[in-house]
């Protein structure tokens, strides 16, 4: 079947620390990897993606690159603010199934 | 351009009543999606539509929910009658056809007591 599993939170980082938020997946065919947040108050949007294998998908400094070897999608930032702290799911998708599997989330909290 | 749209944002029901909860997408998106999240969880897929079709409906509990799209812009889903554990965020999402990239509205928190 089809899966997402990622890394248990909350997390909770200084600003300008390293992040790494570990994604794992299984998937019957070949699936497109997503990263989603949710800011507080607010509805979920698409952070980054990536479609096939050693595909990176980037955007606002955050990183994640689709591992077909290892079946991992980790998000990662350099250098988080304090607007980074929200809630991050890891989401798969096989369009020939249509159908989304979302992780359970990560709650990552930036103090200054 | 405007997004996702749903109401009410807050419900507060007892268990056996009913409950709607309306969404209308973004403009020109054919694909239509209804998401269950429960608290700690990540979002569970209840019903997709593309235009007023049903495309999947597996994981809809049809003893109780009920979901239509009809003329295949706004959409609504029905819960009756409600039960505890029906207490979540639902989430209404759509995307162009035959993209990945969804747009989420901002939930409709619901409360069974």
């Amino acid at each position: 079947g089809n899966s997402v599993t990622q890394m248990e939170g909350p997390v909770t980082l200084s600003e300008e620390a390293f992040l790494t938020i570990n994604c794992t997946y299984t998937a019957t065919g070949y699936p497109s990897l997503f990263w989603y947040v949710q800011y507080p108050g607010e509805g979920l949007q698409l952070l980054l993606k990536a479609t096939k294998a050693d595909d990176k998908g980037s955007n606002k400094g955050f990183e994640a690159t689709y591992r077909k070897e290892t079946t991992s999608f980790h998000l990662e930032k350099g250098s988080v603010q304090v607007s980074d702290s929200a809630v991050y799911f890891c989401a798969l998708t096989v369009l020939t199934a249509n159908q989304f599997y979302f992780g359970t989330g990560t709650s990552l909290t930036v103090i200054p | 351009e405007a997004g996702v749209a749903q109401s009410p944002r807050y419900k507060i029901i007892e268990k056996r009543q009913s409950v709607a909860f309306w969404c209308n997408p973004i403009s020109g998106h054919a694909t239509l999606y209804w998401y269950q999240q429960i608290l700690g969880q990540g979002p569970k897929l209840l019903i997709q539509f593309q235009n007023n079709g049903v495309v999947d409906d597996s994981q809809l509990p049809k003893d109780r929910f009920s979901a239509e799209r009809l003329k295949g812009v706004d959409s609504t889903l029905k819960i009756q009658p409600a039960k505890l554990e029906d207490s979540a965020v639902y989430l209404c999402a759509s995307s162009l056809k035959d993209t990945y990239e969804q747009y989420f509205g901002p939930g409709t928190r619901l409360t069974v007591t």
